[in-house]
């Protein structure tokens, strides 16, 4: 079955500090991964995505994420985080070429950024 | 592009009242995507559509709820009757299809009394 876990419930982190989110997917074609983030009373904003090719994929805000095929993971990285951060982010996976084009998202990772 | 337009943004209704919830999708998107986020549940997909068309809607939780798509630019969830436990924050989403990125709307948050 297709599934998606992020295993940090809550993280918190020190502002101006590195931080990595883990994801790891279950999925038995070729996916499409994907980190939305989500700021209290707001949307699900896509931060970066990954499709094809490199497998170090840059995104919006300074994030940037790696696909790790032969450890079924997608780690989010940021090298310096700013207090505007602190949000929920969630990591999904998609099917390259399939029937759906449904998403499976993970059930996040609260990030908490201390001054 | 304006992205994807949700209607109401905040509902509070009392129980036993219909509730309905709109959408409007990006133009030229041909997916379109209900969600409810709650802190018990998470984010939870209830229907979606391809074409206007439903898909799936196994995540629909009973027939109290109920999804139309009348037209590629506007889609409905409604709710009837709603019941306290219903409350929460729904969200409707839209893609090109084919490639799988969704982009959600702001969401309505949903309260029963």
């Amino acid at each position: 079955a297709q599934s998606v876990t992020q295993p940090d419930i809550h993280i918190t982190v020190s502002e101006g500090a590195s931080l990595e989110l883990r994801c790891n997917y279950s999925y038995g074609a070729t996916p499409y991964l994907f980190w939305y983030v989500q700021s209290p009373g707001q949307g699900l904003q896509l931060l970066l995505k990954y499709f094809s090719g490199d497998t170090l994929v840059q995104g919006i805000k300074g994030f940037e994420a790696e696909f790790k095929r032969s450890q079924s993971s997608f780690n989010l990285r940021k090298p310096s985080v700013h207090w505007s951060d602190a949000a929920e982010y969630f990591c999904a996976v998609g099917a390259k070429g399939g029937a759906t084009n449904k998403l499976i998202f993970g059930t996040g990772t609260l990030l908490a950024v201390q001054p | 592009d304006a992205g994807v337009i949700q209607s109401p943004r905040h509902e509070v209704t009392e129980m036993g009242q219909e509730v309905t919830l709109r959408c409007k999708p990006i133009s030229g998107h041909n997916s379109l995507f209900w969600y409810r986020q709650t802190m018990m549940r998470g984010l939870e997909l209830l229907i979606y559509f391809n074409n206007n068309v439903p898909i799936d809607d196994s995540g629909m939780p009973e027939d109290r709820f109920s999804a139309k798509m009348p037209n590629a630019s506007f889609s409905t969830l409604k709710i009837q009757p709603s019941e306290p436990r219903d409350s929460a924050v729904y969200f409707c989403a839209s893609s090109p299809g084919t490639i799988n990125e969704q982009f959600f709307g702001p969401g309505t948050r949903l309260t029963v009394l």
